[in-house]
């Protein structure tokens, strides 16, 4: 089965700073990443993707890298603005499955 | 923003008592999800729906049951709820299978007492 990791439970960052934020998977089967924002008491809400085919995909300050040998990905947020904090989680959809797994999310805050 | 309305938004129950949690959407999506949101575990799929009257496990589906009558929606049942199954749920929707750009609801929070 696949698992997504994100290590990192929180990530502090200046206002104009890059955020990096890293997410891990074990298996090599799948048709696409995805990137979550969620604020409080709210629903998460789509951010970006990859598939599995790229290693890099761009919409305005957010990219998103995939490095297959190392079966890491991470999403990069540049310049960081203190509306970006929230928590982000990644997700992996498998070939063939009707459904996301998801990380358990790492809570950025971005500091003024 | 997709149009998804859960309800209640907020739900306070006794242990041992049903619980049902509703999901209505108006998009017209296929694909219908119900996850939990739990601290250190972040989101997990409890149930999901590839259609109507088509269901299927998701990874914590022990305690849950699902219906799915017409299209628009989806209703999340605890048939004997346990202080386990406090959570902040919420549901989803897609048109695509694998659940690629997941629309989600504003969620619920329910506390078993």
């Amino acid at each position: 089965d696949q698992q997504v990791k994100q290590n990192s439970p929180s990530l502090s960052v200046q206002e104009g700073r890059i955020s990096i934020l890293n997410c891990d998977y074990t298996n090599s089967m799948f048709d696409y990443f995805l990137w979550y924002k969620k604020y409080p008491a709210e629903g998460p809400t789509f951010l970006i993707s990859i598939s599995s085919i790229k290693d890099k995909n761009e919409d305005g300050r957010f990219t998103v890298f995939l490095n297959k040998s190392a079966k890491h990905l991470s999403l990069h947020i540049v310049p960081s603005q203190p509306g970006d904090s929230a928590v982000y989680f990644c997700a992996y959809s498998g070939a063939g499955s009707y459904q996301l797994t998801f990380g358990k999310g790492t809570k950025l805050s971005v500091i003024p | 923003d997709a149009g998804i309305t859960q309800s209640p938004r907020h739900k306070v129950t006794e242990t041992g008592t049903p619980v049902t949690l509703r999901c209505h959407q108006t998009e017209n999506h296929r694909y219908m999800y119900w996850y939990r949101q739990d601290p250190g575990h972040g989101l997990r799929l409890i149930h999901y729906s590839y259609g109507v009257k088509d269901t299927d496990k998701g990874e914590v589906s022990d305690g849950y049951s699902v219906s799915r009558s017409k299209t628009e929606d989806f209703l999340l049942t605890l048939e004997s709820a346990t202080s386990s199954q406090t959570s902040v749920y919420f549901c989803a929707i897609s048109d695509s299978q694998g659940g690629e750009k997941l629309f989600f609801g504003s969620g619920t929070q329910l506390s078993v007492l």
